[in-house]
């Protein structure tokens, strides 16, 4: 079974850039079959979509947050990667890594997901 | 800034069915599949309903989903108090290449 662990600062200042890493065990991110993404949830909010990669480095990312978000793939770590930029408060969320369905049924569900991280923009 | 649109709330008592409606357009619910997704309080969500209406494996029948148009709905018979938790749906959305969620629902029992 899949496991998905995501890492990363607690505390981020704003206008610096956010690096988180998901590290995926049971499983390969070389996978045909699933794109791994972000989705992050401010506290009290809903769900935010931030995007999406496939092993082969293909992206697809939210138009909101396209400008400033760079998704990355290393599959010798058997990781995937995020970096924010120009950070405000209102990216302070619980940054979640997930396990997104490659679009061959056309669902793009997520059926495996991190706990989750905390990411607090403050100086 | 979701596109598809849930009620805030809703509720019942325990044995009684609850629905949940999402409201979207054709670029989304229409034209491609709709998932949903239960977060209980201070976890990551988890999936319950994918493609329409199919159900992972371990979620109980008593979830099961339906879309007409440019709307679908979560129904959940049979409520148990662990069931009270934050229900969104969501779907890829065509026009803007990208997933979107509901607004989230609150289901209290």
């Amino acid at each position: 079974q899949v496991q998905l662990q995501e890492s990363g600062p607690g505390l981020v200042r704003p206008s610096e850039t956010l690096s988180l890493t998901c590290t995926v065990s049971g499983g390969s991110v070389s996978t045909t079959r699933y794109y791994w993404g972000w989705v992050r949830q401010a506290p009290g909010k809903g769900l935010e979509w931030i995007g999406c990669i496939y092993y082969s480095g293909n992206t697809y990312r939210s138009p909101s947050l396209e400008s400033r978000l760079i998704i990355s793939v290393d599959t010798s770590k058997n990781q995937f990667s995020l970096k924010l930029s120009s950070l405000t408060a209102a990216d302070t969320a619980i940054y979640y890594c997930a396990r997104q369905e490659g679009g061959v049924s056309g669902s793009y569900h997520h059926d495996s997901w991190g706990p989750g991280t905390l990411v607090t923009v403050s100086s | 800034q979701s596109m598809l649109t849930q009620p805030p709330s809703a509720s019942a008592t325990p044995g009684e069915r609850v629905t949940i409606s999402c409201s979207g357009s054709r670029s989304n619910i229409a034209d491609n599949f709709v998932n949903w997704y239960q977060q209980l309080p201070e976890t990551a969500p988890k999936l319950v309903i994918y493609s329409d209406f199919r159900r992972p494996s371990g979620v109980p029948d008593r979830f099961s989903g339906s879309k007409s148009g440019t709307s679908a709905s979560l129904a959940i018979s049979g409520l148990q108090s662990d069931d009270e938790a934050d229900y969104f749906c969501a779907a890829w959305d065509a026009d803007l290449n990208g997933y979107v969620f509901g607004t989230g629902t609150k289901v209290t029992v």
